[in-house]
């Protein structure tokens, strides 16, 4: 148990959906972000949020819209998406921002079709 | 800009064997390193990090890491491999000075045990 859990854990939506990837940390931690992973590519930092405001936005094209309600939620609102954003998202947490000890979710499986 | 390089995408051992894994870093300050592992369906988790104290870091489910600064590596290693050590393995460099405090990581290394 890692104490990040992710919901769903499989997502499969059209072009025109808009769906959202959830995002909880038990640890109270006060840094979180959103990482994807795709295959044979580097994990990509997409955003960071320390204290629930957000400190980093890696150039993420705005079809993917971050939410940070407090500093235990972190959400992934997705809409327009393309068949090139299929991969696994990542959630983490960290005790502060930037923080190499990061403590990851189990990721959600997303296909764009 | 600081990078990872990890050498072999995949790698293969005999259960029992050495396991070793190779991570090169390039870090224009000094570095604090780590290793991840990825099991199969599941998220990272940490295994060991160098944070400028000792150059020989010990982790978790008996892996460990020496920080050689004059090779730039840091890299992992097992003395025995258990076919519960198959998974992926991710190195990498955080800049923790200066505000450029990104966590970097490599292309992954995929450990496969044979029996």
């Amino acid at each position: 148990e890692t104490g990040v859990t992710q919901t769903p854990r499989h997502l499969v939506m059209g072009m025109t959906n808009k769906k959202s990837l959830k995002c909880e940390q038990h640890l109270g931690h006060n840094a979180m972000y959103w990482y994807k992973q795709s295959a044979k590519k580097p994990l990509e930092l997409m955003f960071v949020y320390n204290f629930k405001e957000q400190t980093e936005n890696n150039s993420v094209p705005s079809r993917f819209s971050p939410e940070c309600p407090n500093s235990s939620h972190l959400f992934l609102h997705l809409h327009t998406l393309q068949p090139e954003d299929s991969a696994l998202y990542l959630c983490a947490s960290s005790l502060e921002a930037r923080e190499g000890e990061q403590y990851f979710g189990p990721g959600t499986r997303l296909t764009v079709t | 800009a600081q990078s990872v390089t990890q050498l072999g995408s995949h790698v293969s051992v005999s259960e029992g064997a050495l396991v070793l894994l190779r991570c090169n870093y390039s870090s224009s300050v000094p570095p604090y390193l780590f290793w991840y592992v990825q099991y199969p369906n599941q998220g990272l988790q940490l295994l060991l990090k160098y944070t400028s104290a000792a150059t020989l870091v010990k982790g978790i489910n008996g892996f460990e890491a020496e920080f050689k600064k004059s090779e730039t590596s840091f890299h992992l290693t097992k003395p025995s491999a258990h076919m519960s050590d198959a998974a992926e393995y991710f190195c990498a460099v955080s800049d923790r000075d200066f505000g450029n405090e990104k966590l970097t990581f490599g292309t992954g290394t995929r450990l496969t045990i044979i029996p």
